[in-house]
């Protein structure tokens, strides 16, 4: 299994604060996604990063930054949680962006209840 | 519009019969690759099969095999002699252009295999 990792696994918030999610890596790979997953809607990317400092948007991105001061961590922050961000987070890396064919490994998921 | 298309919220099979998930897809890059995850009940997204626009045959692996009909840009999985622990959702994604770029997920489709 690729070793990524998530934290926190599952978090309650409130409206209006604060909060980051973590994705950690152990496997040195160049690419690292955020996606959150919403019943009806499938996987949709938040925010890409294509090494370190170098990162851009996706498809839902506004509400959302990210950092990756490090090959193997990548930060999603919401900056103001709202409940249409109730969901769940996926991280997942690809090794070097070389080949078509690179497959996306994903790591456990964060759950997310925006109160 | 929708770039990767499952029409089958649902799925029904019996143990040992074979099944197949549907997916169309569209892109006008000649370059693009398409992809098949499972998720079971415990959340995890496992990459099941991939399938490349210039590949000239169909992929398999193992039970899975991926129906590529790239004129009518169709790409549908292929389960053969399914599996009580077949039942999951099933993901159809695609890549296009560039290497590196992030997976565009269809909604999925839920497969029931029962005894």
């Amino acid at each position: 299994d690729a070793g990524i990792t998530q934290s926190p696994r599952h978090k309650v918030t409130e409206t209006g604060t604060p909060v980051t999610l973590r994705c950690h890596q152990t496997e040195n790979h160049r690419y690292m996604y955020w996606y959150r997953q919403d019943p009806g809607h499938g996987l949709r990317l938040i925010h890409y990063s294509y090494g370190v400092k170098d990162t851009d948007k996706g498809e839902v991105s506004d509400g959302y930054s990210v950092s990756r001061s490090k090959t193997e961590d990548f930060l999603l922050t919401l900056e103001s949680a709202t409940s249409s961000q109730t969901s769940v987070y996926f991280c997942a890396i690809s090794e070097s962006g070389d080949r078509l064919k690179e497959t996306q490994y994903f790591g456990p998921g964060t759950r997310l209840l925006v109160l | 519009a929708q770039k990767i298309t499952q029409t089958q919220p649902g799925m029904f099979v019996q143990e040992k019969e074979a099944v197949t998930l549907d997916c169309t897809y569209d892109t006008s890059d000649p370059s693009y690759g398409l992809f098949w995850y499972k998720q079971p009940s415990s959340g995890e997204m496992i990459f099941l099969i991939y399938q490349g626009s210039y590949d000239q045959q169909n992929a398999t692996e193992g039970r899975y095999s991926l129906n590529f009909q790239k004129a009518r840009k169709s790409a549908n999985l292929v389960i053969s002699a399914s599996q009580l622990g077949d039942s999951a959702m099933y993901f159809c994604a695609m890549r296009e252009g560039r290497p590196g770029t992030a997976l565009i997920f269809g909604k999925g489709t839920t497969l029931s295999v029962s005894s």
